[in-house]
């Protein structure tokens, strides 16, 4: 399975703090995502970063993917309360739909 | 620009009822899909459509049908509910683009705000 696979499953942290959640996967890719979802809201989509890319930035967020090792990792700086959410890594072969990982639950502690 | 809009967002259903899913968009997204997701699995792809008129079977279609008549629209239906089908569900839309190299790459998904569904 292509499925992606969040790692830690839950992260506590000060506000304030950066967080640091990290997402493998299993066979090649075409891209992969990033979403956020608040609780009992649709996911929104964070960023994207293609296979031939190695970081992308986008305010607070950056985005690694290291595809030797078929993983990627989602810094969030500074973090915020309103950071509180479940993120979730997406990842797609080309021209299949993505397949999403089972989620990082993060609570930013004000 | 509404985005994605889902009817109903909640929903009771008794054991071997049947019920529609809507799901609208106003971005002209050609990909469409459905999504169901319960505590602990993520979420895990029904159907999906690459255009009008056209369907596919995504991880878990069993018990599910999917129209797309018109570009817009993406419509789920459940012919006879299990209480198995208790979940949220999720629809979305997407475009794509072209770069000048490498394959064609999806943008990111646009979702609706989803249907809780309860099955008894």
């Amino acid at each position: 399975s292509q499925q992606g696979e969040e790692d830690p499953q839950a992260l506590s942290i000060q506000e304030g703090e950066n967080a640091t959640m990290n997402c493998s996967y299993k066979t090649s890719i075409n891209n992969l995502q990033w979403y956020r979802q608040n609780s009992g809201r649709g996911l929104v989509h964070l960023i994207l970063i293609r296979s031939n890319e190695r970081e992308k930035h986008s305010g607070r967020l950056r985005v690694t993917l290291d595809t030797s090792k078929k993983s990627s990792s989602l810094l969030i700086t500074a973090s915020r309360a309103a950071d509180t959410a479940s993120y979730f890594c997406a990842t797609s072969l080309p021209n299949t739909p993505l397949v999403f990982g089972k989620g990082t639950r993060l609570s930013v502690i004000a | 620009n509404a985005g994605v809009t889902q009817t109903p967002k909640f929903r009771v259903l008794k054991t071997g009822q049947s019920m529609t899913l809507l799901c609208a968009q106003d971005m002209n997204h050609e990909y469409m899909y459905w999504y169901r997701q319960d505590p602990g699995m993520g979420l895990r792809l029904i159907h999906y459509s690459v255009g009008e008129g056209t369907t596919a079977k995504g991880e878990v279609p069993d018990g599910y049908n999917v129209s797309r008549l018109k570009k817009q629209n993406f419509l789920l239906g459940l012919e006879s509910a299990a209480p198995s089908q208790t979940s949220v569900y999720f629809c979305a839309s997407s475009s794509q683009f072209f770069p000048a190299q490498g394959a064609r790459v999806l943008r990111g998904y646009t979702f609706g705000s989803g249907t809780r569904l309860t099955v008894v």
